[in-house]
């Protein structure tokens, strides 16, 4: 099956400060990538995802890319806030199959 | 709120006991994916249904099963319970045909 790992486990910035985490998938099939965040205690809750016929994808603040030849994609947070500081998953699935994820970066956005 | 309800919210058994978790998804939503987070840890990918038939089977314990039923809604069945099992579990759904997926509350297990 599809194995997902995600780098850093942990990442702590500065208030305003960008964000990266980074998220490397196995199964050249999958091809829809969704970025959740799980906020102390509460159920994960989808922020953006991306399929697989796009490189990059942008709501407001959050950015997500995907580079298909290297089976890698990536979340980017700008200007972060102190709400932002929560569990974030990346996950990689075949689109009507089991979704991974990917172990989790637990982020601390400092004021 | 996702839509996806889980019963119960908590639940606290003794070892060697046998529970049942209840998923309802959104209405319509085809799939459903079972997951065990423990404490601190990841989203452990435990098995999925599509239209009430099994998809794909991830790090299920031989002690779980699982099934859909016609209504869509799905049960996690968990026995001969170990403390560590203690653990919460989701449920998440997500359409057929579409891929976003929308979890749960979860259901808090404790094994004393």
């Amino acid at each position: 099956g599809e194995n997902v790992e995600q780098h850093p486990s942990t990442l702590s910035v500065q208030e305003g400060d960008s964000a990266v985490i980074k998220c490397t998938y196995s199964d050249s099939a999958s091809n829809y990538f969704p970025w959740y965040k799980q906020e102390l205690g509460k159920r994960p809750q989808l922020i953006i995802d991306i399929r697989s016929n796009v490189g990059e994808k942008k709501d407001q603040r959050i950015a997500v890319t995907l580079n298909k030849t290297a089976k890698h994609f990536s979340l980017h947070i700008t200007e972060t806030q102190p709400e932002d500081s929560a569990v974030y998953f990346c996950a990689a699935s075949i689109i009507n199959n089991d979704m991974r994820f990917g172990a989790g970066t637990r982020l601390t956005v400092k004021p | 709120d996702s839509g996806v309800t889980q019963t119960p919210k908590h639940l606290i058994t003794a070892t060697g006991q046998r529970v049942t978790l209840r998923c309802s998804p959104r209405s319509g939503d085809l799939s459903v994916y079972w997951y065990q987070q423990s404490l601190d840890q990841g989203l452990q990918f435990l098995i999925q249904y599509y239209n009430g038939e099994e998809r794909a089977k991830g790090n299920i314990l031989e002690r779980f099963s699982a099934q859909q039923f016609p209504d869509l809604h799905s049960e996690l069945n968990l026995s001969s319970l170990e403390l560590g099992d203690s653990a919460l579990y989701f449920c998440a759904s997500s359409p057929g045909g579409t891929a976003e997926a929308f979890f749960g509350q979860g259901t808090r297990l404790t094994v004393v």
